[in-house]
């Protein structure tokens, strides 16, 4: 399933650095997230859209920004990496309007390491 | 507050055996819960929620709202099964419709 893409998929990186996880949708949602995976912690929300317009602040946004370029684009920015922020970072869609209800579809993740 | 807890990290059950995976929330409103699966090497995807009552590969959750609990529940575990098993909350009030997620629960089935 392509549907949901994220790149890059591994990255490592250098404390100070600023990086950009890129997201891409070709499933014409207008909702679109990012995520955080640390082991034991499960899933926790950084930012979230819901449209192009429309950017909000999730559970742990401090240290990151996002850009919603189009509907189909959603990237995640850190400013200025920090090893604390060494996570698999996971972006998803939803469509509440399609009657898919609640239902995210994500991407595979990107894995970030930051020394 | 706004809560999913899944007291488990770690199930380990033989092949054959029925597996339950615990789910406990919080939430004051009427939540809507799913399950999400994460096999090896593949993406976080749906495996069911509450509001479609339906059984899939086996799995079957039902909302408890007296014990506020959505357990997962399968009597006779497989192989394939093994893999990384979260519980979400949304509530049907809040229109930003945010999933809340448990720190999740590795399905282990040994043969």
């Amino acid at each position: 399933d392509a549907d949901v893409t994220q790149t890059p998929r591994n990255r490592i990186t250098k404390t100070g650095k600023r990086i950009m996880l890129e997201c891409s949708q070709t499933k014409g949602h207008d909702r679109m997230y990012w995520y955080r995976q640390d082991p034991g912690l499960g899933l926790r929300l950084i930012y979230y859209s819901f449209d192009v317009k429309d950017i909000n602040k999730g559970e742990i946004s401090d240290g990151y920004s996002v850009s919603r370029q189009a509907q189909a684009k959603f990237s995640l920015s850190l400013e200025s990496a920090i090893p604390n922020q060494t996570a698999l970072y996971f972006c998803a869609t939803s469509d509440l309007a399609a009657g898919e209800g609640n239902e995210q579809f994500f991407g595979p993740g990107t894995r970030l390491t930051v020394l | 507050a706004q809560r999913v807890t899944q007291p488990e990290k770690l199930l380990s059950v033989f092949k054959g055996a029925p597996v339950e995976l615990k789910c406990n929330y919080s939430y004051s409103g009427s939540p809507e819960l799913f399950w999400y699966v994460q096999y090896s090497r593949q993406r976080l995807q749906l495996l069911l929620r509450h509001i479609s009552r339906e059984s899939i590969k086996g799995f079957t959750a039902d909302l408890n709202k007296g014990e506020t609990s959505f357990h997962l529940k399968k009597p006779f575990a497989q192989e394939e099964d093994s893999a990384m098993y979260y519980c979400a909350l949304s509530g049907l009030e809040d229109s930003n419709y945010q999933l809340i997620w448990g720190a999740g629960t590795k399905l282990i089935i040994k043969p």
